[in-house]
């Protein structure tokens, strides 16, 4: 079974250019997470999709960040436009519903922004 | 709201040592469930184990065991044996089942296990 998947791995841009990642889950997993990883924490959760409705974006940045997940499949995450405080690793993730299960992540990207 | 300590930043050890893993967590709900996460140098984020709020048992999968003590509210993770390929990052994270079903993360230990 293909695990989730991510693109780019890696990016670099110049402050208030725009940037935008791709995830594509495990198939059948109605639930999709985007988090953020700073270099030495936790990841946190910018927004949270149940097929293609969004359950939670309330830590999501939305002057600057969106995000969509079309046809309940594969989502794109937006930055635009970006800081150097978005300098960070974003994780994409999925589980077969949301709560209790266990999510699955993606190798994320890793985003600098000069 | 809901909290996930990971006191230890990073941990060192020699191969075949054992290492425990501190956790503690904090939450006003009764039903909740708590992971373990290792996230190794490749970036990706690896399911470890579930447990929840109801079942204090503690669990042994190979060398690694893991112990749950509502009481103090800790889920503690020990490494029997050590070995260099354990060397990651390891996070703990708690969701609660009410409300809006949020995985929180702790800050995360990296573990060196030195050969």
């Amino acid at each position: 079974e293909a695990g989730v998947a991510q693109s780019p791995r890696y990016k670099i841009i110049e402050k208030r250019q725009s940037v935008a990642f791709w995830c594509n889950p495990i198939s059948g997993h109605a639930t999709l997470y985007w988090y953020q990883q700073i270099l030495g924490q936790g990841p946190k959760l910018l927004i949270q999709f149940q097929n293609n409705g969004v359950v939670d974006d309330s830590q999501l940045p939305k002057d600057r960040f969106s995000a969509e997940r079309l046809k309940g499949v594969d989502s794109t995450l937006k930055i635009q436009p970006a800081k150097l405080e978005d300098s960070a690793v974003y994780l994409c993730a999925s589980s077969l519903v949301k709560g209790r299960n266990e999510q699955f992540f993606g190798p994320g990207t890793r985003l600098t922004v000069l | 709201a809901q909290k996930v300590t990971q006191a230890q930043t990073e941990i060192s050890v020699v191969e075949k040592e054992d290492v425990t893993l501190d956790c503690v967590y904090e939450t006003r709900d009764t039903t909740y469930y708590l992971f373990w996460y290792k996230q190794p140098p490749s970036g990706e984020l690896v399911f470890l184990i579930r447990r929840n709020s109801f079942d204090e048992q503690n669990e042994i999968s190979g060398r690694y065991s893991w112990n749950f003590q509502k009481s103090t509210s800790s889920f503690n993770f020990t490494i029997t044996a050590s070995q260099v390929v354990d060397s990651a990052v390891y996070f703990c994270a708690l969701i609660m089942i009410q409300g809006a079903q949020k995985l929180v993360f702790g800050q995360g230990t990296r573990l060196t296990i030195n050969p």
